[in-house]
């Protein structure tokens, strides 16, 4: 069974800082991967994904992400918060298998960020 | 280009009523769809889905029923809704491909009373 853990409920950064969201899987097959960033009362807007192609992933608003399969890891960096980066991140894991393709998510990361 | 579109936003319904969401998607066919509930504090927890007409899969026994009459429409329901169903409604399609991501919709905040 696939699974997700994301260390770290709510992580606190100053504006100008280095965001780093931790994400590790549990997968029996090769994953794919993905991070969503949730603003308040909103949906979950896709950030990137890894699907087995560039292990070093970006996405939109500066953020990127490496696949690292020695350390069942998929981090989410950006090398400098801004207040804009508020919001929960989720990460997620879904794998090659079935015609449902259900992801399996984390229990997401709050990012604060201090002026 | 694909959009999703949730309704209503917001909604507030006495326990013991009954539910409907809607929820549509447009620009692509044969989507795969999707009923999210978020629950404060509690992530997101998968409701139903649909891998065509008619299709419903349901991943947890609860008060609540999907339907999807049309390719593109996919409905939440419920007969009696409870103190407990209070929360954040989603839904969200993908192309049913490997590798491709979940797209959501706005949601759905549910408070019951």
């Amino acid at each position: 069974a696939q699974s997700v853990t994301q260390l770290g409920s709510h992580v606190s950064v100053s504006e100008g800082a280095l965001v780093l969201l931790r994400c590790n899987y549990s997968s029996s097959v090769p994953p794919y991967l993905f991070w969503y960033v949730q603003y308040p009362n909103q949906g979950l807007q896709l950030l990137l994904k890894y699907t087995s192609a560039a292990t070093l992933v970006k996405g939109i608003n500066g953020f990127e992400a490496e696949f690292k399969k020695s350390e069942t890891s998929f981090h989410l960096t950006k090398p400098s918060a801004h207040m804009s980066d508020a919001a929960e991140y989720f990460c997620a894991v879904s794998y090659s298998g079935g015609s449902n393709y259900k992801l399996t998510f984390g229990k997401g990361t709050l990012l604060t960020v201090n002026p | 280009s694909q959009t999703i579109h949730q309704w209503p936003a917001t909604l507030v319904q006495p326990v013991g009523s009954p539910l409907s969401l809607e929820c549509t998607v447009e620009g692509t066919s044969n989507p795969n769809l999707y009923w999210y509930r978020q629950a404060a504090g509690r992530g997101l927890q998968l409701l139903f889905y649909s891998v065509g007409i008619g299709q419903i899969s349901s991943e947890v026994p609860q008060n609540l029923s999907a339907s999807r009459p049309q390719d593109r429409q996919f409905i939440l329901s419920s007969k009696k809704l409870l103190l407990s169903d209070s929360g954040f409604y989603l839904c969200a399609w993908s192309s049913g491909q490997g590798g491709q991501p979940q797209h959501f919709g706005d949601g759905t905040r549910l408070s019951i009373l």
